[in-house]
């Protein structure tokens, strides 16, 4: 059983309609959750950062946490092309050492 | 202010050759951690240094995979002797501190190894 388990899809959806992402976790001791997008040939970058358990708004992106359940979503609203990308979740029990998904591709169609 | 830069962005080596990968942090930053993503699969810790240290190896293979971060310089991912095992994104990130709260990881665009 890998420690970060993600769908890899793709995902398909409409412009302005809602992107639901998810991941669960095996190992208890993670306390640092992130969502990075990633472009394609590009790096990865930070997206949404929640500590523990609990929500976390940023714009149009809403990051959820339920460490009871060891599963963790992101919510993108009134999706637009540009969010076209691939989608890591990550997770941390140290503060260095992250553990990523595999990714979920993304595809918003205009 | 310049992000996190890695050269080459593709390299391509034969079996048995080495493969030196490098990564420039972000002006200010004094971590580096170097990830590793196969096809299909999320990416994986393999080294975190400071400047003139290695702080955790804990995901590199024990044989043909060096780090280093010198005092001066951009910090080094060495693969000796590369097989076919070895094609994959080798991605660079970089941080400004270290403490017990988390602080975010800018990672670079990665170099993509090919070995033949």
């Amino acid at each position: 059983q890998k420690e970060v388990e993600q769908d890899p899809g793709p995902l398909s959806v409409p412009e302005g309609a809602i992107v639901s992402l998810n991941c669960t976790y095996s190992n208890s001791a993670f306390q640092y959750f992130m969502w990075y997008r990633q472009y394609s040939r590009k790096g990865p970058e930070l997206l949404m950062y929640t500590y523990s358990s609990g929500n976390k708004e940023d714009g149009r992106f809403t990051a959820q946490v339920d460490k009871s359940s060891k599963y963790i979503s992101l919510f993108i609203r009134d999706s637009q092309p540009s969010d076209s990308a691939t989608y890591l979740c990550a997770m941390s029990a140290s503060d260095y050492k992250l553990s990523f998904g595999a990714g979920t591709t993304v595809t918003v169609r205009a | 202010n310049a992000g996190v830069m890695q050269n080459p962005r593709h390299l391509v080596r034969r079996r048995g050759q080495e493969a030196r990968l490098r990564c420039s942090p972000m002006k200010g930053h004094s971590h580096v951690y170097w990830y590793r993503q196969l096809p299909e699969e999320g990416l994986k810790f393999m080294v975190y240094l400071q400047k003139e240290n290695i702080i955790d190896e804990s995901g590199m293979p024990k044989e043909r995979f060096s780090a280093e971060f010198p005092k001066e310089g951009p910090s080094i991912l060495r693969i000796q002797q590369v097989v076919r095992g070895d094609s994959a994104a080798y991605f660079c990130a970089s941080s400004p501190l270290t403490d017990p709260s988390y602080n975010e990881q800018f990672f670079g665009p990665g170099t993509r190894l090919t070995v033949l």
